[in-house]
């Protein structure tokens, strides 16, 4: 088992240049998390998707931030006109949601800096 | 929504020596407190997890306590070994949304 897929590792863009992260869940997990970390400090919820449906985005700026868990694919974090203030780890984390269980499975972050 | 407050920021210790985590949350419907470790420029990583029908769990040189009551958990690690240096997080959850609610991390430093 792979485990949680995010790519690009590393990404530079330019402010107004949009940025497109991607994540491939565990094998039979069907449900993602992305979360944003900042330097000295914790990981802040952004979006929980299951395929094909957002679940709770409570965490996601309104504006220029869009999430999706398409039925086929990865999950795919877009940040449309990126400013300075996105620079920033984004981890994607995957789960099964057992009743069992509530552990979430972390991807090694993509770490977007913005010029 | 859910508040998760960790203290210390930093904590550093000697070889050997105990270290003690400590996390408050305000939310009383949360049931599930999950540890991360997360070493630098890595993925977290769970290492513990205890729900509120349990007061402790213990693995290896790792425990944790909850105390519903007052609303905080600890995390314990015994006999720290420099391989234990990392940022550790917890975290809370009500057990309908899974979505853990993290703190903002203590980054421990264990001395050889």
């Amino acid at each position: 088992n792979a485990g949680v897929m995010q790519n690009p590792r590393h990404l530079v863009r330019r402010r107004g240049q949009e940025a497109r992260l991607r994540c491939s869940p565990m094998k039979g997990h069907s449900h993602v998390y992305w979360y944003r970390q900042l330097p000295e400090e914790g990981l802040k919820f952004m979006v929980y998707l299951q395929k094909e449906n957002i679940i709770d985005e409570s965490g996601m700026p309104k504006e220029r931030f869009s999430a999706e868990f398409p039925k086929e694919g990865p999950s795919i974090l877009r940040i449309q006109q990126v400013v300075r203030g996105d620079s920033a780890a984004y981890f994607c984390a995957s789960s099964t949601r057992t009743a069992n269980t509530g552990e979430l499975f972390f991807g090694e972050g993509s770490r977007l800096t913005v010029l | 929504g859910e508040n998760v407050e960790q203290h210390p920021s930093t904590l550093s210790v000697q070889e050997g020596d105990s270290a003690v985590i400590k996390c408050t949350y305000s939310d009383s419907a949360s049931n599930y407190f999950p540890w991360y470790k997360q070493e630098l420029g890595k993925r977290p990583q769970l290492i513990i997890d205890i729900r509120s029908n349990v007061g402790e769990k213990k693995d290896q040189r790792i425990a944790v306590t909850l105390n519903k009551t007052a609303k905080h958990f600890s995390l314990h690690i015994t006999e720290t070994q420099p391989e234990d240096s990392a940022v550790y997080f917890c975290a809370a959850s009500e057990g309908g949304s899974y979505i853990p609610t993290f703190g903002r991390g203590t980054s421990l430093i264990v001395h050889p």
